[in-house]
């Protein structure tokens, strides 16, 4: 069965320090990856998506993300995190039955 | 050009009443699918509509259903509301072509269910 993994429930990172949410994934073949962010009481915005080609993949608002067949991962990378990145991350995969299955997501705090 | 459109942005609704939400989806796009949002059980998928034809569903009560128009424009309707209907309903379309996957998501009706 299909399904995403985010162990970090809840990171807090000081301004301008680095992230990286983890994401790890099950699927049998080479899934399309996603990673979106919500804001509160928003709704998902698309960070970036991995479906082929480089496994490196460049985002919005700075972020990229590298997909790693051999560790079924695709962590999610910011070198310098700013106030406003404070949210909620969420990995999905969509496979062959084109629905997105999400992760339980990451909350994001930020500290001037 | 215009986002996904999700009306209304809020409800307040008695336990036991139904609802009905709307989503109309970016031009061109013909695939709409509804997720629930819930502190408990996080983004769950409901079910996807392509060419007003119901193509996935997901694992919920037969209280929960949908439908399509031939606009696109999509509606959810949930029937003898109950408390644990209360949640963040999203709404998502996409291009539906391989070379482009993914889902552009509105910004969600929040039903409470009182």
């Amino acid at each position: 069965a299909q399904s995403v993994t985010q162990p970090d429930i809840h990171i807090t990172v000081s301004e301008g320090a680095s992230l990286e949410l983890r994401c790890n994934y099950s699927y049998g073949a080479t899934p399309y990856l996603f990673w979106y962010v919500q804001s509160p009481g928003q709704g998902l915005q698309l960070l970036l998506k991995y479906f082929s080609g480089d496994t490196l993949v460049q985002g919005i608002k700075g972020f990229e993300a590298e997909f790693k067949r051999s560790q079924s991962s695709f962590n999610l990378r910011k070198p310098s995190v700013h106030w406003s990145d404070a949210a909620e991350y969420f990995c999905a995969v969509q496979g062959n039955t084109d629905k997105l299955i999400f992760g339980t997501g990451t909350r994001l705090q930020v500290f001037p | 050009k215009a986002g996904v459109t999700q009306t209304p942005r809020y409800l307040i609704k008695t336990r036991g009443q139904q609802v009905t939400l709307s989503c109309s989806p970016i031009s061109g796009h013909r695939s709409v699918s509804w997720y629930q949002q819930t502190p408990g059980q996080g983004l769950q998928f409901l079910f996807e509509y392509f060419s007003e034809t119901q193509r996935n569903k997901g694992n919920f009560p037969g209280r929960f259903s949908g439908r399509q128009f031939s606009n696109s424009r999509s509606e959810m309707n949930v029937s003898t509301l109950e408390l644990g209907d209360s949640a963040l309903y999203l709404c998502a379309s996409s291009l539906e072509i391989p070379s482009s996957p993914g889902y552009t998501f509105g910004s969600g009706t929040r039903l409470t269910v009182v």
